[in-house]
């Protein structure tokens, strides 16, 4: 299967701050990108995503950035928030796959 | 959740035994998963659907089988339950197959001693 991977398992940051979660994707002919957010005792919930023709798409408070180049991905959380702490998933649809593949995820914790 | 609904949220099987988690979808989408989710793993495909009757295996489809009679429905079906099997499931909708958001359900925590 792909590989898909997070640089840190673990993340905590500031309340107010921006948070920033990284991810490796090894398929460099990927050409769409997805990050999920999970709470503790809930189903994955999408956030955002991005296709290779994009390096950058924001949302209302994330931006996601694609760097092909180095086959890496980012998840940019503004002003993070209590609410914002879960684990992000980042997930890839490699050409001709038929699901996505989900790295293993990083864990923020936002400190009031 | 956009209209999934998986069932039962929890169980305990013993060994041995078949079991049947269900998922339930009102949003009449084409498509639907079933993902394991375990420590270090991730989510990883067992089988998905791409309509009534028409599945396929993922990842790690040995020792799982599914179902699809009806649009709403799909049923993963463990045939004799291992240990190994243990794990969080969720299934997942979505419209299309390639480049496109899929939606999760809540999630069913089975526990097989």
């Amino acid at each position: 299967g792909e590989s898909v991977g997070l640089h840190l398992p673990t993340l905590s940051v500031q309340e107010g701050d921006n948070s920033i979660i990284n991810c490796a994707y090894s398929n460099s002919a990927s050409d769409y990108f997805i990050w999920y957010k999970q709470e503790s005792g809930k189903g994955p919930q999408f956030i955002i995503d991005i296709r290779s023709n994009m390096d950058k798409r924001q949302g209302q408070r994330v931006t996601v950035l694609l760097n092909k180049t180095v086959k890496h991905l980012s998840l940019q959380i503004a002003a993070t928030q209590p609410g914002d702490s879960a684990v992000y998933f980042c997930a890839e649809n490699p050409p001709g796959a038929n699901n996505l593949f989900f790295g293993t995820g990083t864990r923020l914790t936002v400190i009031p | 959740d956009a209209g999934i609904t998986q069932s039962p949220r929890h169980k305990v099987t013993e060994t041995g035994t078949p079991v049947t988690l269900r998922c339930h979808q009102t949003e009449n989408h084409r498509y639907m998963y079933w993902y394991r989710q375990d420590p270090g793993h991730g989510l990883r495909l067992i089988h998905y659907s791409y309509g009534v009757k028409d599945t396929d295996k993922g990842e790690v489809s040995d020792g799982y089988s599914v179902s699809r009679s009806k649009t709403e429905d799909f049923l993963l079906t463990l045939e004799s339950a291992t240990s190994s099997q243990t794990s969080v499931y969720f299934c997942a909708i979505s419209q299309k197959n390639l480049n496109t958001e899929a939606f999760f359900g809540q999630g069913t925590r089975l526990t097989v001693v």
